[in-house]
């Protein structure tokens, strides 16, 4: 079993619209969750970390369910330049090392 | 200029040749990182680095090897080149100082596509 799991997609949005994906991990032990977009064979940067009360940034919320362990991203008004793979990453340490899944495609239609 | 660069950016090369990436950064961070992305697998870690004189195998270590020249500098090495190594090669850095108190954020160089013929 893959320590960090996603859907691997394509979620196909239309513009405009709401769309949402989640992330399970296997490790209860993970102390930080984060979110990194990754563009067409370029390099990831982080979207956003996820803490434990949730949290948005503009049109990006996450959240984290440490019970089911699970975290989800939710992007609203859903913009053509929001095309890419998210890709879940967790840190089951507390010093530096974190596990990526193989991330989720998401493709914005006009 | 980008903060973390890799060169080359391409480079075909023939089984059992010895290839070396290199990775430089002007971040100014202590920690540096080489991972390699496969198709439909997440990034999988090879060798990360926490000084210059801390050096750590990743998850899947065998058949590379690492030197960390300066704080700045991190390279990763194929001594035998196989086809099974052709992947997207990724040097990334963080921060020991900064961060939120548990993970440091890594920042990415631009990626390395290898190919073993």
């Amino acid at each position: 079993r893959k320590e960090v799991e996603q859907d691997p997609g394509p979620f196909n949005v239309p513009e405009g619209a709401t769309v949402a994906f989640n992330c399970t991990y296997s490790n209860s032990a993970s102390q930080s969750f984060f979110w990194y977009r990754q563009d067409c064979r370029k390099e990831p940067k982080l979207l956003m970390s996820v803490y434990s009360s949730g949290n948005e940034d503009g049109r990006f919320t996450a959240q984290l369910n440490r019970a089911s362990q699970y975290i989800s991203l939710l992007i609203r008004d859903s913009k053509l330049s929001d095309s890419a793979t998210y890709l879940c990453v967790v840190s089951p340490w507390s010093w530096g090392k974190l596990q990526f899944g193989a991330g989720t495609q998401v493709v914005v239609t006009p | 200029d980008a903060d973390v660069t890799q060169t080359p950016r391409n480079r075909i090369t023939k089984t059992g040749k010895r290839i070396m990436l290199e990775c430089s950064q002007t971040k100014g961070h202590d920690r540096m990182y080489w991972y390699r992305q496969d198709p439909g697998l997440g990034l999988q870690l090879i060798y990360y680095s926490f000084d210059v004189k801390d050096i750590n195998k990743g998850e899947i270590s065998d058949g590379y090897s690492v030197s960390r020249q300066a704080q700045a500098k991190f390279s990763l090495s194929l001594e035998s080149a196989i086809p099974n190594q052709t992947a997207l090669y990724f040097c990334a850095t963080s921060d020991s100082s900064g961060g939120d108190g548990y993970t440091d954020t890594q920042y990415f160089g631009p990626g390395t596509r290898l190919t073993v013929l």
